[in-house]
């Protein structure tokens, strides 16, 4: 069963310092992996979507890595600002038709000013 | 606009009492989802379904039911079966198959509260 882990829980960084979140899971038999930011009390927005066949996206500030074979992920956020705070989850889809999505805990992060 | 729209946005349920949580997606997506989330915790699925007229059990699905009477739509109701229903929910929609993205997304999510 795949199982999903994210490091650290939380984090507080001064802003414009870059950061690194990290998520790693068990069974690299993986379709795609996504990793998602959650402001309190908010849903979840996508913030990147790396298919298994590519090694990095990137969005702006944001860059999200992928090594399959070790079963690990980072997201790569440069010059970090206030408006950064918030929980970052990371989510793995199994390659078998119907296997559904496993969410990492998430990373709670606090850019202070 | 295209998006995932929750309702309500907070709700209260009496002991007994069963209470509907409604999705609704304008994104044509074929696949849909509920998860609960508590403090603290990572999303856990409910239930999920692939295409109309067919749903499946998550990983903790005692005391919650949904149907899929429309691509659109996924309601999710909350049974007085459910022993501890407070928590945070949400629905979530995305393509499916292998020749697509299946990249997800969420609504705003409903947030139940036990009285």
């Amino acid at each position: 069963k795949q199982e999903v882990t994210q490091i650290p829980a939380a984090l507080s960084v001064p802003e414009g310092e870059n950061l690194v979140l990290n998520c790693s899971f068990t069974d690299s038999a993986i379709y795609n992996l996504q990793w998602f930011r959650q402001d309190p009390g908010k849903g979840l927005t996508s913030l990147l979507l790396i298919q298994s066949s590519q090694r990095e996206q990137t969005s702006g500030r944001l860059n999200a890595s992928l090594d399959k074979s070790s079963g690990r992920s980072t997201l790569y956020i440069a010059a970090s600002q206030p408006g950064d705070s918030a929980t970052y989850l990371c989510a793995v889809k199994g390659d078998n038709y119907g296997q559904n999505f496993v969410f990492g805990p998430g990373t709670r992060l606090s850019v202070l000013p | 606009d295209g998006g995932i729209t929750q309702s309500p946005k907070y709700l209260f349920r009496k002991e007994g009492q069963n209470v509907t949580l409604s999705c609704e997606q304008n994104l044509n997506h074929d696949a849909m989802y509920w998860y609960r989330q508590d403090p603290g915790q990572g999303l856990r699925l409910i239930y999920y379904s692939q295409i109309v007229n067919d749903f499946q059990k998550g990983d903790i699905a005692e005391g919650y039911s949904v149907s899929r009477e429309k691509k659109e739509s996924f309601p999710l109701t909350v049974t007085s079966a459910q022993k501890n229903p407070t928590a945070f929910y949400l629905c979530a929609s995305s393509t499916q198959g292998s020749g697509s993205q299946n990249e997800q997304f969420f609504g705003p999510g409903t947030r139940l509260t036990v009285l």
